[in-house]
């Protein structure tokens, strides 16, 4: 049982360029979410989804795209980036939402320049 | 809106010390939900507790205890006896029982010198 995987676990990307994130999860967890973490902040969340199928914004959704097509796979799109992305990018499911405690993966470090 | 505030930005103790991690939040929520999250040096997120609103209970778990008040808004952690181990950022985190969003604290900085 591995939980929530992500990859790449480092990238550097430069200005204007692309790239997906992607997250995994094989604990059959119907929520999952994307978060940033910025240096000596909380983690802000970018987007989320409450199944295959189903997405909504966050607190900080500009730049970013996702998509879910399955239960499993939550990848998170950066389209143009900007070193304004330059950030840690966590990935986290629950099995619901309200009460049910989120587990994270181990987090990709990007950095865009 | 939701807010909540981890005032203490860094925190040195020295082996065996107690040490106690201060939260405290707002919401509108009647319901609403109380996380602790460790992050060490590795990285990843670590779940250690949750609360719910209508459960002041104090809890503890082996060194670490959890002190909810709803009177003061407050959820603080103690660790007893602390260890190296336990150096890490510590979040604290809160949802409404109607939303999906967790709300971060910004972290206190845990370290723990032998």
């Amino acid at each position: 049982n591995a939980g929530v995987t992500q990859t790449p676990k480092f990238r550097i990307l430069k200005i204007g360029q692309s790239m997906t994130l992607q997250c995994t999860q094989d604990m059959n967890h119907n929520y999952m979410y994307w978060y940033r973490q910025d240096p000596g902040m909380g983690l802000k969340l970018i987007y989320y989804s409450v199944g295959a199928g189903i997405t909504d914004k966050g607190e900080v959704p500009n730049g970013y795209n996702v998509s879910r097509s399955t239960t499993e796979d939550f990848p998170l799109r950066l389209e143009l980036a900007a070193p304004s992305q330059t950030s840690v990018y966590f990935c986290a499911s629950s099995y619901g939402g309200g009460a049910y405690e989120q587990y994270f993966g181990p987090g990709t470090r990007l950095t865009v320049t | 809106a939701q807010k909540v505030t981890q005032a203490q930005t860094e925190i040195s103790v020295v082996e065996k010390e107690d040490v106690t991690l201060d939260c405290v939040y707002e919401t509108r929520d009647t319901t609403y939900y109380l996380f602790w999250y460790k992050q060490p040096p590795s990285g990843e997120l670590v779940f250690l507790i949750r609360r719910n609103s209508f459960d002041e209970q104090n809890e503890i778990s082996g060194r670490y205890s959890w002190n909810f008040q709803k009177s003061t808004s407050s959820f603080n952690f103690t660790i007893t006896a602390s260890q190296v181990v336990d150096s890490a950022v510590y979040f604290c985190a809160l949802r409404g029982a109607g939303s999906y969003q967790l709300t971060f604290g910004k972290g206190t900085k845990l370290s723990v010198i032998p």
